[in-house]
């Protein structure tokens, strides 16, 4: 199985703040990556899909990009409504799997 | 829009069946990768497996042995049927839509709210 490694953990940030999340595969998945945002009681939302095509409606803040094995979420200016969980998911073979998760926090 | 609703019992007994259902409203079953996820507390998003069209399914080797799938194309519904389950399956399951040959390429796109599901005696 492909093991997403994502870090930090956690991370406290300010509204405004930019902020950088990784995820790291643990073979080369050729960029079949997808980033989604949880927020507790509710269901994951697809936020980018082939490591940097953001979803329809999603606001531009949010970016990806890939070097190698190691993704990233970028959010430019933190709102109010992104402190959330982020996920990352590996598309490149069966079984799918899925990072840990990086808690963003308000500090 | 499409939209997905999972429903099934909330407790289910060591050693007996997990059976849950998805109803997929706004769009066609047909011709689309349908699949299950489950959280378990405190653990990561775990894949299940997916069926298309009751013609193909492909699930994850650790947990193949005990996991059915299978489509109502009439009533537009999906299931997941989970044997043998044992507090390890303690978990949130959610039904969702997997974009296979179509963009967004392989990822998942479109989530029921999830359904607690606890085993205990």
């Amino acid at each position: 199985d492909i093991q997403m490694t994502q870090s930090p953990s956690s991370v406290s940030a300010s509204v405004g703040d930019r902020v950088t999340l990784t995820c790291r595969a643990s073979q080369d998945i050729t960029n079949w990556l997808a980033w989604y945002q949880h927020k507790p009681g509710k269901a994951p939302k697809l936020l980018i899909s082939s490591a940097s095509s953001l979803q329809s409606g999603v606001p531009s803040r949010f970016s990806g990009s890939a070097s190698g094995t190691d993704y990233t979420l970028t959010i430019s200016s933190l709102q109010p409504e992104d402190f959330a969980t982020y996920l990352c998911q590996q598309g490149k073979s069966f079984p799918l799997t899925f990072g840990g998760g990086t808690k963003v926090e308000i500090k | 829009q499409v939209q997905l609703q999972e429903s099934g019992p909330g407790l289910v007994r060591p050693s007996e069946t997990l059976s849950l259902t998805c109803t997929v409203s706004g769009g066609s079953i047909r011709n689309k990768y349908w699949s299950w996820i489950r959280q378990p507390p405190g653990e990561r998003l775990e894949w299940i497996g997916y069926i298309y069209n009751s013609e193909s399914t492909n699930y994850n080797p650790s947990l193949k042995s005990r996991v059915t799938m299978s489509l109502d194309t009439s009533k537009n519904q999906f299931s997941l049927n989970l044997n043998s389950v044992t507090t390890a399956d303690t978990a949130v399951y959610y039904c969702v839509r997997y974009s296979r040959g179509e963009t967004p390429f392989y990822s998942f796109d479109i989530w029921g709210q999830g359904t607690m599901v606890t085993v205990s005696s």
